[in-house]
């Protein structure tokens, strides 16, 4: 069973600091989307990485897939109040007839 | 924008009560999902539906069905609801193809069962 393994399970920081949040497997994906989600709503597409060590900017947030294409890293420069909620990393397996497969999400939380 | 409309944002039921739960999407997706999200737990795989009239099941789907008689609306169904399927429950959709496409969610619906 393939597993997506997100860390830290939560991170409160105060507004302007920097922060890395992780998401790892033993498994390799063809692709890896990061999804943010707010209170109240569904999970919102931030970005899709292809390609092994792949990094992509999305204006604070940078986002890295790991050379083997095992896992990914989203980074914030930053931070601040609206950056607020759930960041979800979800892999695409190898075999396309497979289903997309969500880590458990890391909760963020930015103090003004 | 794809929209992904959820019928009920709160819903609040009895055990034992059939269920009903409605998803439609405006983008003429081949693909939708019915997904369940508790803390801890992420998010779980009920149901799924690549095409009209066809469904495949989950990792979750004992206690659920679902429907799918129009491309844009796929229905889960909870045959008889029981307390522990008090839950957010996140409908999406997404184009063709496993994988690679992103899922577009619903704001989800907020289901307790008393």
């Amino acid at each position: 069973t393939q597993l997506l393994e997100q860390s830290p399970q939560f991170l409160s920081i105060q507004e302007g600091e920097n922060l890395t949040v992780y998401c790892n497997s033993s498994s390799v994906f063809s692709s890896l989307q990061w999804y943010r989600q707010e209170p109240g709503e569904g999970p919102v597409l931030l970005v899709t990485v292809v390609t092994g060590g792949e990094v992509k900017k999305l204006k604070r947030l940078t986002f890295q897939f790991g050379d083997a294409r095992k896992d990914s890293s989203l980074h914030i420069t930053a931070a601040q109040p609206g950056d607020t909620g759930l960041y979800l990393c979800a892999g695409a397996p190898m075999n396309r007839d497979d289903k997309i497969i969500f880590g458990k999400g890391t909760r963020l939380h930015i103090l003004p | 924008d794809v929209k992904v409309t959820q019928s009920s944002r709160y819903l609040v039921k009895r055990t034992g009560e059939k269920v009903f739960l409605e998803c439609v999407q405006d983008m003429d997706h081949e693909n939708m999902f019915w997904y369940r999200q508790d803390p801890g737990l992420g998010l779980r795989l009920i149901y799924f539906s690549y095409d009209v009239k066809m469904k495949e099941k989950g990792d979750i789907p004992e206690g659920y069905s679902v429907s799918r008689e129009k491309k844009e609306r796929f229905s889960l169904i909870l045959e008889s609801a029981s307390t522990n399927q008090t839950s957010m429950y996140l409908c999406a959709s997404s184009w063709p193809g496993t994988g690679h496409q992103p899922q577009h969610f619903g704001d989800g619906t907020r289901l307790s069962i008393l």
